[in-house]
Protein backbone atom coordinates (compact mmCIF):
# COMPACT_ATOMS: atom_id res chain seq x y z
CA UNK A 1 0.00 0.00 0.00
CA UNK A 2 1.53 3.50 -1.49
CA UNK A 3 2.12 5.93 1.61
CA UNK A 4 0.85 9.39 1.85
CA UNK A 5 2.69 11.38 -1.11
CA UNK A 6 3.21 15.02 -1.31
CA UNK A 7 4.81 17.33 -4.43
CA UNK A 8 6.73 18.70 -4.46
CA UNK A 9 9.54 17.72 -1.76
CA UNK A 10 11.24 21.41 -2.05
CA UNK A 11 10.09 24.43 -3.38
CA UNK A 12 12.23 27.86 -3.42
CA UNK A 13 9.71 30.73 -4.82
CA UNK A 14 10.21 34.50 -4.93
CA UNK A 15 7.71 36.83 -2.49
CA UNK A 16 4.77 37.15 -4.01
CA UNK A 17 4.69 34.39 -6.46
CA UNK A 18 2.03 31.56 -6.45
CA UNK A 19 3.15 27.87 -5.32
CA UNK A 20 0.99 24.89 -5.58
CA UNK A 21 1.34 21.98 -2.98
CA UNK A 22 -0.06 18.83 -3.74
CA UNK A 23 -1.09 15.47 -1.51
CA UNK A 24 -2.37 11.95 -2.23
CA UNK A 25 -3.47 10.53 0.44
CA UNK A 26 -3.85 6.79 1.13
CA UNK A 27 -5.99 5.33 -1.46
CA UNK A 28 -9.47 4.76 0.46
CA UNK A 29 -8.70 7.03 3.49
CA UNK A 30 -11.53 9.99 3.37
CA UNK A 31 -10.11 12.21 6.33
CA UNK A 32 -7.13 14.82 4.59
CA UNK A 33 -5.26 17.05 6.55
CA UNK A 34 -2.53 19.60 6.54
CA UNK A 35 -0.25 20.84 8.97
CA UNK A 36 2.56 23.00 8.64
CA UNK A 37 5.92 23.74 10.46
CA UNK A 38 7.43 26.98 10.67
CA UNK A 39 11.45 26.78 12.25
CA UNK A 40 11.43 26.04 15.94
CA UNK A 41 7.65 25.83 16.31
CA UNK A 42 5.73 22.68 16.83
CA UNK A 43 3.66 21.31 13.77
CA UNK A 44 0.42 23.48 13.59
CA UNK A 45 -2.74 22.34 12.20
CA UNK A 46 -4.21 24.06 9.04
CA UNK A 47 -6.98 22.29 8.10
CA UNK A 48 -8.92 18.86 7.80
CA UNK A 49 -11.07 17.10 4.66
CA UNK A 50 -13.47 14.49 4.98
CA UNK A 51 -13.96 13.33 0.98
CA UNK A 52 -14.13 16.63 -0.60
CA UNK A 53 -15.85 18.56 1.96
CA UNK A 54 -13.74 21.24 4.28
CA UNK A 55 -14.37 19.90 7.89
CA UNK A 56 -12.53 22.43 9.57
CA UNK A 57 -10.15 25.42 7.96
CA UNK A 58 -9.82 26.87 11.46
CA UNK A 59 -5.95 26.86 11.46
CA UNK A 60 -5.79 28.36 7.75
CA UNK A 61 -3.55 32.22 8.45
CA UNK A 62 -5.12 34.14 6.10
CA UNK A 63 -7.07 34.36 2.72
CA UNK A 64 -3.99 33.67 1.07
CA UNK A 65 -3.68 30.41 1.51
CA UNK A 66 -6.79 28.04 -0.25
CA UNK A 67 -6.79 24.36 -0.27
CA UNK A 68 -9.42 22.00 -2.48
CA UNK A 69 -9.86 18.14 -2.62
CA UNK A 70 -11.30 17.88 -5.91
CA UNK A 71 -13.06 14.49 -5.58
CA UNK A 72 -12.38 13.35 -2.42
CA UNK A 73 -8.69 12.26 -3.58
CA UNK A 74 -5.64 14.24 -3.75
CA UNK A 75 -5.52 17.87 -1.93
CA UNK A 76 -4.03 21.07 -3.19
CA UNK A 77 -2.57 23.58 -0.80
CA UNK A 78 -2.16 27.25 -3.16
CA UNK A 79 -0.14 29.97 -1.64
CA UNK A 80 -1.22 33.21 -3.38
CA UNK A 81 0.84 35.93 -3.10
CA UNK A 82 3.44 34.13 -1.23
CA UNK A 83 5.17 36.55 1.90
CA UNK A 84 8.66 35.64 3.80
CA UNK A 85 6.69 33.97 6.85
CA UNK A 86 4.86 31.52 4.79
CA UNK A 87 8.09 29.50 4.80
CA UNK A 88 8.10 26.52 5.95
CA UNK A 89 7.46 22.41 6.12
CA UNK A 90 3.86 21.54 5.05
CA UNK A 91 3.09 17.96 5.94
CA UNK A 92 -0.11 16.27 4.52
CA UNK A 93 -1.76 13.73 6.51
CA UNK A 94 -4.78 11.16 6.04
CA UNK A 95 -6.94 8.56 8.18
CA UNK A 96 -9.54 6.15 7.01
CA UNK A 97 -11.41 7.13 10.40
CA UNK A 98 -10.60 10.29 12.88
CA UNK A 99 -7.31 11.53 13.60
CA UNK A 100 -7.90 9.82 17.44
CA UNK A 101 -6.72 6.65 15.22
CA UNK A 102 -3.19 6.54 13.73
CA UNK A 103 -2.41 8.98 11.00
CA UNK A 104 -0.20 8.93 9.07
CA UNK A 105 2.01 11.55 7.30
CA UNK A 106 3.39 12.35 4.22
CA UNK A 107 7.23 13.12 3.98
CA UNK A 108 6.43 17.56 3.79
CA UNK A 109 6.96 20.17 0.87
CA UNK A 110 9.93 22.78 2.76
CA UNK A 111 8.97 25.84 1.09
CA UNK A 112 11.23 28.91 0.60
CA UNK A 113 10.03 32.31 0.00
CA UNK A 114 12.93 34.40 -0.52
CA UNK B 1 0.33 28.32 27.86
CA UNK B 2 0.79 26.37 24.97
CA UNK B 3 -1.53 23.67 24.70
CA UNK B 4 0.89 20.90 24.68
CA UNK B 5 4.50 21.55 26.12
CA UNK B 6 7.65 19.73 25.52
CA UNK B 7 11.06 20.40 26.38
CA UNK B 8 13.18 21.06 23.24
CA UNK B 9 16.14 19.43 24.28
CA UNK B 10 18.44 17.71 23.47
CA UNK B 11 18.08 14.60 26.10
CA UNK B 12 22.08 13.05 25.61
CA UNK B 13 21.66 9.37 27.12
CA UNK B 14 24.38 6.70 26.38
CA UNK B 15 23.44 3.64 24.43
CA UNK B 16 21.64 0.81 26.32
CA UNK B 17 20.21 3.61 29.18
CA UNK B 18 16.63 4.71 29.57
CA UNK B 19 15.51 8.07 28.08
CA UNK B 20 12.59 9.59 29.06
CA UNK B 21 10.31 11.71 27.53
CA UNK B 22 7.62 14.15 28.67
CA UNK B 23 5.07 16.22 27.76
CA UNK B 24 2.43 18.00 29.52
CA UNK B 25 -1.06 19.59 27.93
CA UNK B 26 -3.68 22.30 28.65
CA UNK B 27 -6.93 20.69 27.89
CA UNK B 28 -8.51 18.47 30.60
CA UNK B 29 -11.27 17.08 28.33
CA UNK B 30 -8.39 15.59 25.52
CA UNK B 31 -8.70 12.35 26.03
CA UNK B 32 -6.50 10.63 22.57
CA UNK B 33 -2.53 10.74 23.30
CA UNK B 34 0.16 10.19 20.81
CA UNK B 35 4.14 9.44 20.68
CA UNK B 36 5.15 10.23 16.62
CA UNK B 37 9.02 10.28 16.28
CA UNK B 38 10.87 11.98 13.14
CA UNK B 39 14.13 11.51 12.01
CA UNK B 40 15.45 14.75 9.71
CA UNK B 41 14.15 15.33 6.52
CA UNK B 42 11.57 12.53 7.07
CA UNK B 43 7.87 12.36 8.37
CA UNK B 44 6.30 12.08 11.85
CA UNK B 45 5.77 8.19 12.30
CA UNK B 46 3.48 7.32 14.73
CA UNK B 47 4.92 5.10 17.59
CA UNK B 48 2.61 4.57 20.74
CA UNK B 49 -0.61 5.89 21.01
CA UNK B 50 -2.04 5.54 24.53
CA UNK B 51 -5.84 6.36 25.74
CA UNK B 52 -5.92 5.45 29.63
CA UNK B 53 -4.43 6.26 32.93
CA UNK B 54 -1.21 4.29 33.56
CA UNK B 55 1.21 1.97 31.36
CA UNK B 56 1.25 0.69 27.82
CA UNK B 57 4.33 -0.96 26.91
CA UNK B 58 5.20 -1.86 23.00
CA UNK B 59 8.52 -3.74 23.13
CA UNK B 60 11.14 -1.22 24.42
CA UNK B 61 8.71 1.70 24.43
CA UNK B 62 6.73 2.25 27.40
CA UNK B 63 4.35 5.32 27.08
CA UNK B 64 2.60 6.76 30.45
CA UNK B 65 -0.70 8.60 31.10
CA UNK B 66 -1.50 10.82 34.39
CA UNK B 67 -4.79 12.72 32.90
CA UNK B 68 -5.20 13.87 36.80
CA UNK B 69 -1.59 15.95 35.95
CA UNK B 70 -2.12 16.38 32.21
CA UNK B 71 0.95 14.53 31.88
CA UNK B 72 1.98 12.05 29.28
CA UNK B 73 5.61 10.45 28.72
CA UNK B 74 7.34 8.28 27.05
CA UNK B 75 10.11 5.63 27.94
CA UNK B 76 12.52 3.87 25.55
CA UNK B 77 14.71 1.25 27.34
CA UNK B 78 17.93 0.00 26.30
CA UNK B 79 17.97 2.99 23.45
CA UNK B 80 20.18 2.51 20.59
CA UNK B 81 21.87 4.83 18.23
CA UNK B 82 18.83 4.86 15.98
CA UNK B 83 16.57 6.01 17.99
CA UNK B 84 18.22 9.33 18.09
CA UNK B 85 15.38 11.67 16.28
CA UNK B 86 12.92 13.97 17.36
CA UNK B 87 9.87 12.83 19.63
CA UNK B 88 6.60 14.58 19.15
CA UNK B 89 4.22 14.73 21.70
CA UNK B 90 0.70 14.99 20.05
CA UNK B 91 -3.02 15.06 21.82
CA UNK B 92 -6.17 14.85 19.96
CA UNK B 93 -8.43 17.72 20.28
CA UNK B 94 -11.69 17.98 18.80
CA UNK B 95 -11.14 16.11 15.19
CA UNK B 96 -6.96 17.63 14.68
CA UNK B 97 -3.76 16.49 16.63
CA UNK B 98 -2.37 19.06 18.84
CA UNK B 99 1.44 18.88 18.79
CA UNK B 100 4.32 20.16 20.96
CA UNK B 101 7.59 21.15 19.71
CA UNK B 102 9.61 17.88 20.17
CA UNK B 103 11.94 16.92 21.74
CA UNK B 104 15.50 15.94 19.92
CA UNK B 105 17.02 12.51 21.41
CA UNK B 106 20.76 11.52 21.33
CA UNK B 107 21.84 8.16 21.49
CA UNK B 108 25.39 8.18 21.99
CA UNK B 109 27.45 5.10 21.54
Amino acid sequence: EAGVTQFPSHSVIEKGQTVTLRCDPISGHDNLYWYRRVMGKEIKFLLHFVKESKQDESGMPNNRFLAERTGGTYSTLKVQPAELEDSGVYFCASTRWQMNTEAFFGQGTRLTVV
Amino acid sequence: QKEVEQNSGPLSVPEGAIASLNCTYSDRVSQSFFWYRQYSGKSPELIMSIYSNGDKEDGRFTAQLNKASQYVSLLIRDSQPSDSATYLCAVFNTDKLIFGTGTRLQVFP
